[in-house]
């Protein structure tokens, strides 16, 4: 079946704009994770949630940075007021019922703030 | 904090010669653990997972890891590298309870030679 997908898949924005980077999960994950990958580094966690309920935001790194998963199933990583450092790629996992502990990774979306 | 430390940054290896990556963890209770792979353009892929029982875990590719509790280390291994065994690879660790965040290392780069 198809995995998580992310849009845009690249995005440039100027400082100051808004950007908001969707994330669709695997048919049935229940539960969604946002993380940000700095190059050179690993992923860091965001963010996370099951269904619609947003569990866990304390890797979200200030106010700018919001999330939403109105449904329960499509997210939407919000970054308000774009800085340089917001640079990075942001990459989305979900995982199924019963297995969180198994996450599955979409492609990421590579933000570039300039 | 739980922690991740992946000491090498870069490893090159010879086709066909064995392979072995280090993690070291730090957690205070038995962690749950694993190991992701990440090709040029693609997602985070998983290779294989520890959460308890036979401490020598088998996993995708003919990758293998073994847990050592005394040495807080979740080696990966391959007895033969091929060319496309080329990546970064990701040590991680399951954040508290299982399934709400992984922590992960900073990424070993592996290079194959021929």
């Amino acid at each position: 079946g198809a995995g998580v997908s992310q849009s845009p898949r690249y995005k440039v924005t100027k400082r100051g704009q808004d950007v908001a980077l969707r994330c669709d999960p695997i048919s049935g994950h229940v539960s969604l994770y946002w993380y940000r990958q700095a190059l050179g580094q690993g992923p860091e966690f965001l963010t996370y949630f099951n269904y619609e309920a947003q569990q866990d935001k304390s890797g979200l790194p200030n106010d700018r940075f919001s999330a939403e998963r109105p449904e329960g199933s499509i997210s939407t990583l919000t970054i308000q007021r774009t800085e340089q450092r917001d640079s990075a790629m942001y990459r989305c996992a979900s995982s199924s019922p019963g297995r969180s502990y198994e996450q599955y990774f979409g492609p990421g979306t590579r933000l570039t703030v300039t | 904090a739980q922690s991740v430390t992946q000491p090498d940054i870069h490893i090159t290896v010879s086709e066909g010669a064995s392979l072995e990556l280090r993690c070291n963890y730090s957690y205070g209770a038995t962690p749950y653990l694993f190991w992701y792979v990440q090709s040029p353009g693609q997602g985070l892929q998983l290779l294989l997972k520890y959460f308890s029982g036979d401490t020598l875990v088998q996993g995708i590719k003919g990758f293998e890891a073994e847990f050592k509790r005394s040495q807080s280390s979740f080696n990966l291994r391959k007895p033969s590298v091929h060319w496309s065994d080329a990546a970064e690879y990701f040590c991680a660790v399951g954040r508290g309870q299982a399934g709400t965040a992984l922590i992960f290392g900073k990424g070993t780069t592996l290079s194959v030679s021929s």
